[in-house]
């Protein structure tokens, strides 16, 4: 089973859209970590957060905002008002904790995001 | 602060051979993570290394195996090349143990094997 699902595959957005890129984990831990990474036509991923099990707060910082439910499993990722270089590939990722092994790192298998101008 | 650097950034091999990669991290950083990205299977977690020692490792054969030197830099190998290995070779670095730092990603090394 996936541990980190992103079933959005590519989706496609007019400049100043909004949306909503989603991302659904797995894991039985108490303690993990969540991030999103933004991996753009140059291919250099780029870390865009990190959270923790424990912090539900939502996060925005600039156009971007991300919501974590734990009660759903979800950690998703929304861009407001869209624009062309906001194109990429998202990455949504999962770190468990299991004791003495150090962390396991899981990434799903992307969406590709398109902003047309 | 000069980013995480991957050399060489393209490699070509033939089935059979080995090779290495290199991974220089950001000055500071104490851990390194290595990844393969290919179409079919995504992102996947090879191993990562702290201070010198294996902390993790992902499920990966044993033909693929790396080490960390005294000054951080990481190098990995693969040994009996298949055309699978074919990949984009990802290394991240970060100040402590990944999952809980940030990483910061190299532009990584494109492997083709022929």
């Amino acid at each position: 089973a996936q541990k980190v699902t992103q079933a959005q595959t590519e989706i496609s957005v007019v400049e100043k859209e909004d949306v909503t890129l989603d991302c659904v984990y797995e894991t039985r831990d108490t303690t993990y970590y969540l991030f999103w990474y933004k991996q753009p036509p140059s291919g250099e991923l780029v870390f865009l957060i990190r959270r923790n099990s424990f912090d539900e707060q939502n996060e925005i910082s600039g156009r971007y905002s991300w919501n974590f439910q734990k009660s759903t499993s979800s950690f998703n990722f929304t861009i407001t008002a869209s624009q062309v270089v906001d194109s990429a590939v998202y990455f949504c990722a999962l770190s468990e904790a299991p004791p003495n092994t150090g962390n396991q790192f899981y990434f799903g298998t992307g969406t590709s995001l398109t902003v047309i101008p | 602060k000069a980013g995480v650097t991957q050399t060489p950034r393209y490699l070509i091999k033939t089935r059979g051979q080995q090779v290495t990669l290199s991974c220089s991290p950001i000055s500071g950083h104490r851990s390194v993570s290595w990844y393969q990205q290919t179409p079919g299977q995504g992102l996947q977690f090879l191993f990562e290394y702290f201070s010198e020692t294996q902390r993790n490792k992902g499920n990966f054969p044993g033909r693929f195996s790396g080490r960390q030197f005294s000054n951080s830099r990481s190098e990995m190998n693969v040994s009996t090349l298949e055309l699978g290995d074919s990949a984009l070779y990802l290394c991240a670095s970060s100040l402590g143990p990944s999952g809980t730092y940030e990483q910061y990603f190299g532009p990584g090394t494109r492997l083709t094997v022929t």
